[in-house]
C-alpha cells in the first residue's frame, strides 16, 4: 500500500556536521509538510511545499535549516551545521490535492542525535 | 496564537473499559480537527478528522465529537483493548492550513 517513505531511519551525528534527510511523498500527493518532534516542545510544523513550491517555513530556523522539493518525488531537509540542540524525529507527511484540508499521511520519522 | 491542549497526559485503564480523552482549543477558526494515533517509534495514523460545520466522526469502536464554540473535543474508545496502547494526539487546522497539536495523551490498556 502506498505510504510515506524516509531515510535515514536513524542518524548519530557530531556537532557541526552537515545532515540531510530525505522523504518520498505517496504518489500523486502535491503537499509536503516537515515536523519536528520534541518531549519538551511536541510536534512543530517546521515548513511545507505545494506543487514543490515553498508556501511557509516560519517555522524552520533560517541560519541552519533549509528545505527543497527537487521534483515531485522527493524532498529534502537539510541542517548545517547541525547542534546537539536539533536532536529529535523530524516527520515528513504529504497531503493529496484538494482545498488544503486533507488528511496527511506521516512517515516513520528520522530520528536525529547530534552529539 | 492556537494552542491545543490535551487531558489527561497519560492515562492507565483495565481491558474493556470505555474511556475519553480529551482536546481543547484555543481559537475556534479552524477548518477541522483530526486524532491520531502514534505507536512508539513510529509516524502518526490519522483516526477520525471532524470538518469544522460537524459534530462528530465515527470509525468502528472510536467516536470523536467536536464543540468549536467552547474550544473542545473528545475521542471516545469503547471496549479498549491492549492493542489500543499507544499515544493519541489531536490536532487543528487553523485559518492557514496549519495543523497545531496538542501534547498527546498516552495510553496504556492493561490485559
Amino acid at each position: 500500500d502506498a505510504r510515506v517513505t524516509q531515510t535515514p531511519r536513524d542518524k548519530v551525528t557530531e556537532m557541526g556536521q552537515e545532515v540531510t534527510m530525505r522523504c518520498q511523498p505517496i504518489l500523486g500527493h502535491n503537499t509536503v509538510f516537515w515536523y519536528r518532534q520534541t518531549m519538551m516542545q511536541g510536534l512543530e510544523l517546521l515548513a511545507y511545499f505545494r506543487n514543490r513550491a515553498p508556501l511557509d517555513d516560519s517555522g524552520m530556523p533560517k541560519d541552519r535549516f533549509s528545505a527543497e522539493m527537487p521534483d515531485a518525488t522527493l524532498a529534502t531537509l537539510k541542517i548545517q551545521p547541525s547542534e546537539p540542540r536539533d536532536s529529535a524525529v523530524y516527520f515528513c507527511a504529504s497531503a493529496p490535492p484538494g482545498q488544503g484540508q486533507e488528511t496527511q499521511y506521516f512517515g516513520p520519522g528520522t530520528r536525529l542525535l547530534v552529539l | 496564537k492556537q494552542e491545543v491542549t490535551q487531558i489527561p497526559a497519560a492515562l492507565s485503564v483495565p481491558e474493556g473499559e470505555n474511556l475519553v480523552l480529551n482536546c481543547s482549543f484555543t481559537d475556534s477558526a479552524i477548518y477541522n480537527l483530526q486524532w491520531f494515533r502514534q505507536d512508539p517509534g513510529k509516524g502518526l495514523t490519522s483516526l477520525l478528522l471532524i470538518q469544522s460545520s460537524q459534530r462528530e466522526q465515527t470509525s468502528g469502536r472510536l467516536n470523536a465529537s467536536l464543540d468549536k464554540s467552547s474550544g473542545r473535543s473528545t475521542l471516545y474508545i469503547a471496549a479498549s483493548q491492549p492493542g489500543d496502547s499507544a499515544t493519541y494526539l489531536c490536532a487543528v487546522m487553523d485559518s492557514s492550513y496549519k495543523l497545531i497539536f496538542g501534547s498527546g495523551t498516552r495510553l496504556l490498556v492493561r490485559p
